[in-house]
């Protein structure tokens, strides 16, 4: 059965700071890997997408990498700002096209 | 383009009563998605419909039913509301492997 799991559960750093999230999951069958951002008491947001055949994403200063091999996926953060304190979660699809999701890092940033 | 919408936003119900949780999706996706969210852990699938006229169970289905009125309207039903029902409930639509786009959820309280 698959696992996503996120480390850490939650995380603070200062402003200006580069980041890097981490997801790992158990089963490499997967169809591709998502991270989204959410905002409290608000929905999710989906910020990239990965396909099982590619080993990176970039939006912004944003970018997301995938190593199927190992069952990792990292997301970076290049110079983080208050605007990026949201709780990010990633999930997999699986082979049944199902999402699969961790339980997210909550990160926040402080000015 | 209002992307996904669920109502209600918030509901409180005691032991025992029902409920229709609605949802709506302007993007001509296929597949809908019914989640819920509990602290401190991933989204959990209760229902799916890869397309209009299916709908399939996912990883959490008791006490749930839903229907896939039309290709815009996926809705999700409590027959007999139970405390362990009280979450965050969001429902989801995409192209199959592609991102997903979630609602802004519905909090719902049994008590």
């Amino acid at each position: 059965k698959q696992e996503v799991t996120q480390i850490p559960a939650a995380l603070s750093v200062p402003e200006g700071e580069n980041l890097v999230l981490n997801c790992s999951f158990t089963d490499s069958a997967i169809y591709n890997l998502q991270w989204f951002r959410q905002d409290p008491g608000k929905g999710l947001t989906s910020l990239l997408l990965i396909q099982s055949s590619q080993r990176e994403q970039t939006s912004g200063r944003l970018n997301a990498s995938l190593d199927k091999s190992s069952g990792r996926s990292t997301l970076y953060i290049a110079a983080s700002q208050p605007g990026d304190s949201a709780t990010y979660l990633c999930a997999v699809e699986d082979s049944n096209y199902q999402l699969i999701w961790g339980a997210g890092t909550k990160l926040i940033i402080k000015p | 383009n209002a992307g996904v919408t669920q109502t209600p936003k918030f509901q409180v119900l005691k032991t025992g009563q029902s409920m229709t949780l609605q949802c709506a999706q302007d993007m001509n996706h296929n597949s809908m998605y019914w989640y819920r969210q509990d602290p401190g852990m991933g989204l959990r699938l209760i229902y799916y419909s890869a397309s209009e006229g299916t709908t399939d169970k996912g990883e959490v289905p008791n006490g749930y039913n839903v229907s896939r009125l039309n290709k815009r309207e996926f809705s999700l039903r409590l027959e007999s509301a139970a405390p362990s029902q009280t979450s965050v409930y969001f429902c989801a639509s995409s192209e199959m492997a592609a991102e997903q786009y979630f609602g802004p959820g519905t909090r719902l309280t049994v008590t």
